[in-house]
């Protein structure tokens, strides 16, 4: 079945250590998505991309990095300058050839910072 | 910037009862969209109703525009335990293709 498959769905991290989530996709979809989600709030846009080897900052892109080298993948990295990493970390894609601009989500990966 | 608010921020009801949620928003439109989201999961998308549609249905769920309000509704008719959930809206901002999210509406369906 086609989706988008995150992991690890639960990562624990010492202060001070970079962590990579992993997101891919088989939809064959351009844009892909990264959101954070803190409890009992809404989703905030940390980074985007519409194209492979091109992606933008988000509301909320300090502290974070990504890539996009293949249109399935699209990793996220949180670094130590994230002074606040423990969330839950959403990723999602959006197809763009005759689109109504519908999301698909992941089942998330949940950051705790120990 | 476009921001989305919904309200109430949680809603407790009966099973068998309807839901209505409602979300505002501030800068124009062209659609606006409604995602589920089970605890702990991530979001699934519900129905999408375009600036040009006043209503739309979807087997129980029901969804309203009202652009000149800049204001949108949820209903879910007969409401199940399988319900509870929290509900959001989402609308395009920015000039790429990005969906800004409302607050959401934590949804508690009592058996």
């Amino acid at each position: 079945d086609g989706g988008i498959t995150q992991s690890p769905k639960y990562l624990f991290r010492k202060e001070g250590q970079n962590v990579t989530l992993s997101c891919e996709q088989n939809l064959n979809h351009d844009a892909m998505y990264w959101y954070r989600q803190d409890p009992g709030q809404g989703l905030r846009l940390i980074y985007y991309s519409q194209i492979v080897n091109d992606f933008q900052k988000g509301d909320i892109a300090e502290g974070y990095s990504v890539s996009r080298e293949k249109k399935e993948s699209f990793p996220l990295t949180v670094t130590s300058a994230q002074k606040n990493p423990t969330a839950f970390y959403l990723c999602a894609s959006m197809g763009t050839s005759g689109h109504t601009g519908e999301l698909f989500f992941g089942e998330g990966s949940r950051l705790t910072v120990l | 910037s476009q921001q989305g608010e919904e309200d109430p921020q949680a809603l407790s009801i009966q099973e068998g009862e309807n839901a209505t949620m409602n979300c505002s928003y501030k800068t124009s439109i062209n659609n606006l969209q409604w995602y589920r989201q089970n605890s702990g999961r991530g979001l699934v998308h519900l129905i999408l109703i375009r600036s040009n549609e006043r209503e739309k249905h979807s087997g129980r769920l029901r969804v309203t525009l009202d652009t000149s309000k800049k204001s949108s509704s949820l209903l879910i008719t007969a409401s199940r335990a399988a319900d509870t959930a929290s509900y959001f809206c989402a609308m395009p901002s920015g000039s790429a293709r990005q969906l800004t999210f409302g607050s959401g509406t934590q949804l508690t369906v009592l058996p």
